[in-house]
């Protein structure tokens, strides 16, 4: 079955640096989805990207969707106290639009010192 | 709106005992899934239904699990027995419609947290 290999499995940076983190596929996605899950609580969908090569912003949220369609990668810029969470990437191989099953990263486990 | 919820929140049973999780998506939402994520590792697609009937079931890991979505609202997922290696957070989620609309956002439950000893 499709696999999504993300990295870093976890991170521990200070409040205000930058943060990237990746998922790269073995096989092509044509929608990419980054969650955020906090403790006790379901995957929170941040960005949706739709087209390869699609650069997308929500806040200090960057995704970019690889033009491969085998890649995406998140960026949290001047991260804060309440980005501690469990980031989630999630690739689906149909077209956007028809529901469909997603296939969920491993997770990176963000952890944000004062 | 209500979003989509789960029920129990969390549960713990023996071995071999019998579990019903129930999700209730958000209403008109035509599509339900559930997922689960075991020790620590990935999320895990399980099924799909679309209104009452199973689009797609391949995630199903044995004849243990049985899902329904009678009348095309709730579903229930039942693990009947269950076994150590189920415990974990099963997942449900819903989106509104089946294709068409780039929006067609995915929405997810809580979870059920299954601890089986």
């Amino acid at each position: 079955g499709q696999q999504l290999n993300q990295s870093p499995q976890s991170m521990f940076i200070q409040e205000g640096e930058d943060v990237s983190m990746n998922c790269t596929s073995s096989s092509i996605f044509n929608t990419w989805l980054w969650y955020k899950q906090d403790p006790g609580e379901g995957p929170v969908l941040l960005i949706a990207l739709y087209k390869a090569g699609e650069l997308t912003s929500n806040g200090r949220l960057t995704a970019q969707f690889g033009i491969t369609r085998k890649d995406s990668f998140l960026n949290i810029s001047a991260s804060i106290p309440s980005d501690v969470g469990i980031y989630f990437c999630a690739g689906s191989a149909f077209r956007s639009g028809t529901a469909s099953k997603l296939t969920f990263g491993t997770g990176t486990r963000l952890q944000v010192t004062l | 709106e209500a979003g989509v919820t789960q029920f129990p929140s969390h549960s713990v049973i023996e071995k071999g005992q019998t579990v019903t999780l129930r999700c209730d998506p958000i209403s008109g939402h035509d599509n339900l899934y559930w997922y689960r994520r075991v020790m620590g590792k990935e999320i895990k697609f399980l099924l799909h239904f679309v209104k009452e009937s199973k689009q797609d079931e391949s995630g199903m890991p044995n004849n243990r699990f049985l899902a329904e979505r009678t009348g095309g609202t709730y579903s229930t997922l039942k693990v009947q027995p269950a076994e150590l290696e189920d415990s974990g957070v099963y997942f449900c989620a819903s989106s509104p419609f089946a294709g068409g609309n780039t929006g067609n956002t995915i929405y997810f439950g809580e979870g059920s947290w299954l601890t089986v000893v």
